[in-house]
């Protein structure tokens, strides 16, 4: 059973640069979220996804945008690059058919730079 | 709003010694709560849960945890430490489900924790 998986590992930008990140759920699962963590802190929401539509969202502004396929996988779009973006960006997947339960599972990350 | 709070950034644990990583939160209404382990340059691994039911869960790696409302603590613990057991540690809440209204996570900053030969 494979489980949440994430590419690239590593990128790295320059500012003011867009970046694309691309997140596949584990197997069964039906919603994605995308979380950032800063060096040092803990996850911060970005936003999530169900029906290829974006169902609840942190407190990020509009230069983060997402997409979710109808195979359920999920791309995280970040433009205009900012130092500031430089984290681990997280995809978690889970499924709205067990929502008393359900449990987000995460991705490995992939790695932002941006110089 | 929803909080967590873990007030140690680091737990130091002699090998074969009780660990200890101590949770609180702040939510309305009755919380859904979550340890996770990260190690090393990897995402985040789900260690177990509280939605309902016994105070005391049990989860993966002979870790458990225990829910007290009066105090809104999700302390995580495990009986005998190992030193593959230092890696950080994140506790998470979300609010009761409202359907089509996302689970949103919300993580406390971390807790380091260190198990030393």
């Amino acid at each position: 059973d494979a489980g949440v998986t994430q590419s690239p590992t590593h990128l790295i930008k320059t500012r003011g640069q867009q970046v694309t990140l691309r997140c596949s759920p584990k197997s069964g699962h039906d919603t994605v979220s995308w979380y950032q963590q800063a060096l040092g802190q803990g996850p911060q929401f970005i936003f999530q996804y169900y029906e290829e539509e974006e169902r609840q969202r942190g407190n990020f502004p509009d230069r983060f945008s997402g997409h979710q396929f109808p195979n359920y996988s999920s791309e995280l779009n970040v433009n205009a690059l900012l130092l500031g973006d430089s984290a681990l960006y997280l995809c978690a997947s889970s499924s709205v058919s067990a929502p008393y339960t359900d449990t987000q599972y995460f991705g490995p990350g992939t790695r932002l730079t941006v110089l | 709003a929803q909080s967590v709070a873990q007030p140690e950034d680091q737990v130091n644990v002699a090998e074969g010694n009780p660990l200890t990583v101590k949770c609180t939160y702040s939510v309305s209404g009755n919380p859904y709560l979550f340890w996770y382990v990260q190690y090393p340059n990897r995402g985040l691994q789900f260690l177990l849960k509280y939605i309902t039911g016994d105070n005391l869960v049990k989860g993966s790696y002979g870790f458990e945890a225990e829910f007290n409302k009066s105090q809104t603590s999700f302390h995580l613990k495990k009986p005998s430490a190992l030193v593959s057991d230092s890696a950080l540690y994140f506790c998470a809440v979300r609010p009761p489900l409202i359907k089509a209204a996302g689970n949103k996570l919300t993580f406390g900053g971390g807790t380091r924790v260190l198990v030393k030969p």
